[in-house]
């Protein structure tokens, strides 16, 4: 079974640019998650989406929005790139976030690079 | 608060000793969820264990094992006969059961040398 996908695997921006990340669940998970992890930073939640809907984001501008498509892909969009968005961006899905045994797996990431 | 605490930022130790990676949790919920990600030098998360909050039992899986303790809100986990391959950075987090993000403490790198 494929696990949770991501691309591109390296990005680089300049300053003002958008990003544009996307992330494949694993086949029957309807939710995805996205963290940033930041260097010096740690592990910080980004967006949780469900459903095609967005169930709840951490702390971060407005700048960072996503969408969940029909077939449960997810695309996390980062508008007026600042250098500090700099970092790995990870995702991952889980099958029903309701159930007790539920887990998030996540993909081998994308490295955004903001020059 | 919700919460994560890893201390130990780094450890390193020689092949074939146990080591034991500590992890302190805060969370007013009565219902949570504890898991340990593993993260090697290739970056990609790799989950290892979940255990919810009404299940003290500690677990064995191999060269693994985790001690769970709420009167301590703690979650530790050991890894016997430490291999190289066990270098990478091990991270601990708390889901609480109001909402399903995971909360994640700093991490604790961990370097086996042979």
């Amino acid at each position: 079974e494929a696990g949770v996908t991501q691309s591109p695997t390296h990005l680089i921006k300049t300053r003002g640019q958008q990003a544009t990340l996307r992330c494949s669940p694993i086949s029957g998970h309807t939710s995805v998650y996205w963290y940033q992890q930041a260097l010096g930073l740690g592990l910080q939640f980004l967006l949780w989406y469900d459903e095609g809907e967005e169930r709840n984001r951490g702390n971060f501008p407005p700048r960072f929005s996503g969408r969940q498509f029909p077939n449960y892909s997810s695309e996390l969009n980062v508008n007026a790139l600042e250098l500090e968005d700099s970092a790995l961006y990870l995702c991952a899905s889980s099958l029903d976030p309701g159930r007790v045994t539920d887990t998030q797996y996540f993909g081998p990431g994308t490295r955004l690079t903001v020059l | 608060a919700q919460k994560v605490t890893q201390a130990q930022t780094e450890i390193s130790v020689v092949e074939k000793e146990d080591v034991t990676l500590d992890c302190v949790y805060e969370t007013r919920d009565t219902t949570y969820y504890l898991f340990w990600y593993k993260q090697p030098p290739s970056g990609e998360l790799v989950f290892l264990i979940r255990r919810n909050s009404f299940d003290e039992q500690n677990e064995i899986s191999g060269r693994y094992s985790w001690n769970f303790q709420k009167s301590t809100s703690s979650f530790n986990f050991t890894i016997t006969a430490s291999q190289v391959v066990d270098s990478a950075v091990y991270f601990c987090a708390l889901t609480p059961g109001s909402n399903y993000q995971l909360i994640w403490g700093a991490g604790t790198k961990l370097i086996i040398k042979p």
